[in-house]
């Protein structure tokens, strides 16, 4: 079974640019997440989908965040535009109902400059 | 609102040491706790867990046991590899139904072991 996967590894780009990272997670996962991790701090929860609807969306920083999950596969998460503050890591992860345990992909390593 | 607190590292170790990971948390009302290793290059992977108090988590090698009194889920191991080295994250889950995948971290704790 392929894992949860995360494109692209990384991403340099330019503070007041556009990133749309995205997250591909295991075949039939109803439910899926996103995390943060900031400079070497707490991985934070950002959003849980589960198929194409947002469960909850609570740790989304700011209205510059736009994610969104087509047909109920894969999702998207965009920053628009991006600050300094944005970088770090982000984490997708995603799970059935039975039993419970979370996938996560390799993450995305976002660099703002 | 919920809180994860680990030991801070990095952690340096000689192989066929004893680890000890500290975590402590504060939640309301009955969290599962977890702990989540990431290799290096890798995603996170769940290393253990524990759903009640009382509970002992264990996978390779690996144990923690789920102290409601004193709030706490240490990571121990009696013996460590060189492969053990990595990061390792306490979290907990204090949402119910459908929401037990939002967790809370701490800051990690990386964990270097040598030959």
């Amino acid at each position: 079974e392929a894992g949860v996967t995360q494109f692209p590894s990384h991403s340099v780009i330019e503070k007041g640019q556009t990133v749309t990272l995205r997250c591909d997670p295991i075949s039939g996962h109803d439910n899926l997440y996103w995390y943060r991790r900031v400079m070497g701090k707490e991985i934070k929860f950002l959003l849980h989908f589960v198929k194409e609807s947002k469960q909850d969306e609570s740790g989304m920083p700011n209205n510059r965040f736009l994610a969104e999950r087509t047909g109920g596969t894969y999702s998207t998460l965009k920053v628009q535009p991006a600050e300094l503050e944005d970088s770090g890591v982000y984490f997708c992860a995603s799970s059935q109902e039975e039993g419970r345990v979370l996938h996560f992909g390799n993450g995305t390593r976002l660099t703002v400059t | 609102g919920d809180s994860v607190t680990q030991m801070e590292g990095p952690v340096t170790l000689s192989e066929e040491a004893f680890l000890t990971i500290n975590c402590t948390y504060t939640a309301t009302g009955y969290p599962s706790l977890f702990w989540y290793v990431q290799y290096p290059g890798e995603g996170l992977q769940l290393l253990l867990k524990a759903t009640k108090a009382d509970d002992k988590g264990s996978n390779k090698g690996f144990e923690a046991t789920y102290r409601k009194e004193t709030t706490s889920f240490h990571l121990e191991k009696g013996s460590v590899q060189v492969s053990d080295s990595a990061v390792y994250f306490c979290a907990l889950s204090n949402a119910g139904g459908t929401s037990y995948g939002k967790l809370t971290f701490g800051q990690g704790t990386i964990l270097t072991v040598h030959p």
